[in-house]
């Protein structure tokens, strides 16, 4: 089992759709979590933190759940700027503690 | 703020070829991290600094990688010989202390063909 799995995708999905993405992460140790986002030959960058209380910002939601070991990114209202891979970070203990990434979820949205 | 710096952008190289990566993180970051990813995949950390010493080298292929941040600012990655799947996007990043909730920079990227 991967130690952090996620839906490659694609999603497409009209603009002003919701969508949503969940990602899996098989240490319970795991310490961190993030949602970084990399656009087509472009670095990752990061695009919010994920508490454990989950957080807001703008259209973009971010939740944790501990106990099923899964974290989600929900986003509102999409816009055709919003098009991208979304990459889902786990610190977790891998000998020391490190950043495992996810493969990433790629999001098409459609005019 | 100046960003991560790397160089080469792009690099083409023949099998059993070496080759080598720079990077300059951000000014007061400590930690270092060097990744590779391959097309389709997330980045998989290669090896991780914390000013010049080395915290974690684990999936570093030490038979042909090498790196190094000898004075604990700019870094070094290198490989020798090239082999075709070494093929990829070497991505550095920095955070400022290294902390589990740190932020990662990345810089752009180096993007290694291996024919």
């Amino acid at each position: 089992r991967k130690e952090v799995e996620q839906d490659p995708g694609p999603f497409n999905v009209p603009e002003g759709a919701t969508v949503a993405f969940n990602c899996t992460y098989s240490n319970s140790a795991s310490q961190s979590f993030f949602w970084y986002r990399q656009d087509c030959r472009k670095e990752p960058k990061l695009l919010m933190s994920v508490y454990s209380s989950g957080n807001e910002d703008g259209r973009f939601t971010a939740q944790l759940n501990r106990a099923s070991q899964y974290i989600s990114l929900l986003i509102r209202d999409s816009k055709l700027s919003d098009s991208a891979t979304y990459l889902c970070v786990v610190n977790s203990p891998s000998g020391t503690y490190k950043y495992i990434f996810g493969t990433g979820t790629r999001l098409k949205v459609l005019a | 703020e100046a960003g991560v710096a790397q160089s080469p952008r792009y690099k083409i190289i023949e099998k059993r070829q070496s080759v080598a990566f720079w990077c300059n993180p951000i000014s007061g970051h400590a930690t270092l991290y060097w990744y590779q990813q391959i097309l389709g995949q997330g980045p998989k950390l290669l090896i991780q600094f914390q000013n010049n010493g080395v915290v974690d080298d684990s999936q570093l292929p030490k038979d042909r990688f090498s790196a190094e941040r000898l004075k604990g600012v700019d870094s070094t990655l290198k490989i020798q010989p090239a082999k075709l799947e070494d093929s990829a996007v070497y991505l550095c990043a920095s955070s400022l202390a290294g902390g589990p909730a740190d932020t990662q920079y990345f810089g752009p990227g180096t993007r290694l063909t291996v024919l």
